[in-house]
């Protein structure tokens, strides 16, 4: 069954502008981690922020935020004033139990200048 | 060096040859990691080390054989593979394999089977 869900297979932003990118996940366990990652066309894997399940607040590191709602098991990535070099794939994924990190299927996102 | 390095970047291969992609992380993690990303397909995880021990083995063919020697450095050996072996290889290291560990990835190397 898929356990990361990213409905967005595209997305377009204008520069400057804030974009949000869906990941929907499904677990059963009550503890799990969540991470986003940025792939550009170098093909390099770029963390960048991570959620865990019983963090009270959600997550930020700069320009990121993670939308975290726990009940609806959703963890949306919010980018703010949009780059040019934000254009990348991203990927969320969960890790969960003993269990090794599964990924979703990515969102690419282009930044128009 | 910092991070996590893999080498080569890119290899171009025929079926009949035998090559190693190297991976080293300059991290002091416990576990590190293979992965294959191939086009329109989610990244799938092949192999897992924890402590220089193998930990997990995802169906992955015989064709492909990982070694690892130390805590630092990975390799994948490769030996009659196909075209449809063709994709990105990346691996990724962290500092254990608990819920809240990060992995960090290094750039892949893109491999083509001819």
């Amino acid at each position: 069954a898929q356990k990361i869900t990213q409905t967005q297979p595209g997305m377009f932003v204008q520069e400057k502008e804030a974009v949000t990118l869906d990941c929907t996940y499904d677990t059963s366990d009550p503890s799990y981690g969540l991470f986003w990652y940025k792939q550009p066309s170098s093909g390099e894997m770029i963390f960048l922020i991570y959620q865990g399940s019983y963090d009270q607040q959600n997550a930020t590191e700069g320009r990121y935020s993670l939308n975290f709602q726990k009940a609806r098991k959703s963890a949306n990535l919010v980018i703010s004033a949009s780059q040019l070099g934000d254009s990348a794939m991203y990927f969320c994924a969960m890790r969960e139990g003993g269990d090794d990190m599964r990924f979703g299927a990515g969102t690419r996102l282009t930044v128009k200048p | 060096e910092t991070g996590v390095t893999q080498t080569p970047r890119h290899l171009v291969m025929g079926m009949t040859n035998k090559k190693s992609l190297k991976c080293e992380q300059h991290l002091g993690h416990n576990a590190m990691y293979w992965y294959k990303q191939s086009a329109k397909k989610p990244l799938e995880l092949m192999f897992v080390y924890n402590f220089k021990e193998q930990t997990e083995n995802n169906s992955v063919p015989s064709r492909f054989s990982p070694e690892c020697p130390n805590s630092s450095h990975l390799f994948l050996h490769l030996h009659t593979l196909q075209p449809e072996d063709s994709a990105l290889y990346l691996c990724a290291s962290s500092q254990d394999r608990t819920k809240t560990d990060t992995q960090y990835f290094g750039p892949g190397t893109r491999l083509t089977v001819l």
